[in-house]
């Protein structure tokens, strides 16, 4: 059990709806990372948040968007969902110092299906 | 453009033999390079992290090699048992950034 915690573990949706994934990081982690594993397109990074703000970006679309929470969860919102946004959403956290001292503690995911 | 390359084909390795995968890298200057498992259906779980200036780093049968000059580093399991089957996959991160990127993994098939 890596201490960060996702949810929901499923979510079967249509095509247009939206859809909120939440994530607990570890306690006393202060960022917290997203990211979308598809089948042919790998782990892609989508976005960071450091204690409330935005730290780097990725390639997330504008129908995506995340934040932070002061108490250090995030939501990831997903909008106008399309066919190709079935995929695994990891959210990750790592310890206040940063990547460059250690690892990313991933959660179990959220797969989306969009239908 | 940058990116991050790791076999794609899965590695078929007899029990106790040495499994190493490989990732290449362009268009990076990466202050450090890590190491991640990921079992079917589950979240990544880090392994080994080496910087830039490092040459080697071992953990237990795991050992990790950095070579800037060739953009390349290698991945090794010693006495690999079919517990080790599972993807792996390496990262990348630059100096003044958190954000690590992925390379798409390779699968490994530990067979006995």
């Amino acid at each position: 059990d890596s201490g960060v915690t996702q949810t929901p573990k499923h979510l079967i949706t249509a095509t247009g709806q939206r859809v909120t994934l939440r994530c607990s990081p570890r306690s006393g982690d202060l960022s917290v990372y997203w990211y979308q594993q598809s089948l042919d397109q790998g782990l892609q990074f989508l976005i960071q948040y450091y204690n409330g703000e935005e730290r780097a970006k990725g390639n997330i679309l504008e129908r995506f968007s995340a934040q932070q929470f002061p108490d250090l969860h995030s939501e990831l919102n997903l909008s106008s969902l399309e066919l190709g946004d079935s995929a695994l959403y990891f959210c990750a956290s790592s310890t206040p110092k940063g990547i460059n001292t250690g690892e990313l503690f991933f959660g179990e995911g959220s797969r989306l299906t969009v239908l | 453009s940058q990116k991050i390359e790791q076999n794609s084909e899965a590695l078929n390795i007899q029990e106790g033999k040495t499994a190493t995968l490989t990732c290449n890298y362009t268009n990076y200057s990466p202050a450090y390079l890590q190491w991640y498992r990921q079992d079917p259906g589950r979240g990544p779980v880090f392994l080994l992290l080496i910087r830039e200036n490092e040459k080697e780093k071992r953990k237990e049968r795991l050992k990790v090699t950095f070579d800037t000059t060739l953009k390349q580093s290698l991945f090794h399991i010693t006495a690999s048992q079919p517990a080790d089957s599972a993807t792996y996959l390496c990262a990348l991160a630059s100096y003044n950034t958190d954000k690590l990127i992925f390379g798409t993994g390779t699968r490994l098939q530990v067979f006995p």
